[in-house]
């Protein structure tokens, strides 16, 4: 069983800065099962990236992601304060079914 | 754009059996082929729980695998959860999710649903 570990737990960035948030798995995977959303108060999960760096409908370019093997990255840059949210790193496995989540990183934009 | 709107009942006695539907609007069941059901606790966070594909083939996370089913109505577009001998533990936010044609994930999500099980 895979597990997805998100660091740092909380990230607290000024308007305009660069979040870096970072997505570990157990053991190697293949890049384009890794996909990220952001999460608010309230609301549903939203999906962000996928393909490893494609931006789902509506993202603006701000967001992007990467990584391969075991590490990967979502990259906010020219932070604003709607991005405020948790958010959360997800990985596919194919034998049998699986979908895991991480347990998210906390955005806090001061 | 496709909308989900998830229903039931709010309150589940422990040991019974937690049921929700999902239902599909504004736009066909049929612009995905796979269909799933996602809960959400401050404890465990996000679990994922099963899926469906449009011909009602399904499945299941382990963990989960020996309590619950979920089933596809097509002609209502509708996806059903049902959960059995439930606990506390299987208090939760539940959502339903619609998965990308092209990657294993979740594009379209609704709103959730509180099910809380407390006698």
């Amino acid at each position: 069983e895979i597990v997805l570990t998100q660091s740092p737990g909380t990230l607290s960035l000024s308007p305009g800065e660069r979040a870096t948030l970072s997505c570990r798995t157990s053991h190697s995977v293949a890049s384009t099962y890794v996909l990220w959303y952001q999460q608010k108060p309230g609301q549903a999960p939203r999906l962000l990236i996928y393909d490893i760096f494609t931006r789902a409908a509506g993202i603006p370019d701000r967001f992007s992601g990467s990584g391969s093997g075991t590490d990967f990255t979502l990259t906010i840059s020219r932070l604003e304060p709607e991005d405020s949210a948790v958010y959360y790193c997800q990985h596919y496995g194919r034998s049998p079914p699986m979908y895991t989540f991480g347990q998210g990183t906390k955005l806090e934009i001061k | 754009q496709v909308q989900l709107q998830e229903s039931g009942p709010g309150l589940v006695r422990p040991s019974g059996t937690l049921s929700l539907t999902c239902a599909v609007s504004g736009g066909s069941i049929s612009t995905s082929n796979w269909w799933s059901w996602v809960r959400q606790t401050p404890d465990k966070g996000l679990q994922w729980i099963g899926e469906i594909d449009l011909n009602g083939v399904t499945n299941f996370n382990p963990s989960l695998k020996s309590r619950v089913s979920i089933s596809i109505d097509k002609s209502k577009s509708q996806i059903s959860l049902n959960l059995n001998s439930v606990t506390a533990a299987d208090t939760a936010v539940y959502f339903c999710a619609r998965h990308l044609l092209t990657t294993p994930g979740f594009d379209v999500w609704g709103q959730g649903t509180l099910v809380t099980v407390s006698s």
